[in-house]
């Protein structure tokens, strides 16, 4: 069945420094992937997404390359800020299976000043 | 445009007590969706709806009911609450086209601020 693997947390940074957060999936079709930020007592919300094969996801100095080849969606920052302190979700929508989204474990990371 | 809202944001249930987490979203999606995170965890699927009259189970569904009368609203029936339903639950919706193709604007989940219930 589908799934998806995330890298363990929590995952502590200094300010400015380079973020990855290592994504991989299983998925028997074509799947649409995505990342989602939960902020400390909130929902979570989508930060990007990519929905075929060599795509990238931009947002908010946040990236993601849709890498069918290794089956990989990593989540690149530059420079991170403390207001990135969050916990980040990867995720995978199947069409050809069925209809539900399927979330990673997530992700905690903590940028200190 | 409120999005996803969902109430109430905290409860305390005894055990054996029953209630309905209320969940409404005005941006005409017709899919929804009931997770709940437990802490440290990510989140699972409780239950879903492609439409308006149409449920179905996620991963774990035992000890909730769910209806969808209306587009607008999604409510999850917790009936005999337990220790073990002590947990975050968030509704989500989404706007879901036919076919296989995922089009720009479409499938992404939009989700409430989440409800804190804790069983004793």
């Amino acid at each position: 069945g589908n799934s998806v693997t995330q890298m363990e947390g929590p995952v502590t940074l200094s300010e400015e420094a380079f973020l990855t957060i290592n994504c991989t999936y299983t998925a028997t079709g074509y799947p649409s992937l995505f990342w989602y930020v939960q902020y400390p007592g909130e929902g979570l919300q989508l930060l990007l997404k990519a929905t075929k094969a060599d795509d990238k996801g931009s947002n908010k100095g946040f990236e993601a390359t849709y890498r069918k080849e290794t089956t990989s969606f990593h989540l690149e920052k530059g420079s991170v800020q403390v207001s990135d302190s969050a916990v980040y979700f990867c995720a995978l929508s199947d069409r050809t299976s069925y209809d539900k989204v399927i979330f990673g474990p997530g992700t905690s990371l903590s940028v200190i000043p | 445009n409120a999005g996803v809202t969902q109430t109430p944001k905290f409860r305390i249930l005894k055990i054996g007590q029953s209630m309905t987490l209320q969940c409404a979203q005005d941006m005409n999606h017709n899919y929804m969706y009931w997770y709940r995170q437990d802490p440290g965890m990510g989140l699972k699927l409780i239950y879903y709806s492609v439409g308006a009259g149409i449920t179905d189970k996620g991963e774990v569904p035992n000890g909730y009911n769910v209806s969808r009368s209306t587009t607008e609203d999604f409510p999850l029936r917790l009936e005999l609450a337990a220790p073990s339903q002590t947990s975050v639950y968030f509704c989500a919706s989404s706007q879901r086209l036919p076919g296989l193709v995922a089009y720009v604007g479409t499938d992404t989940q939009y989700f409430g601020p989440g409800t804190r219930l804790t069983v004793l």
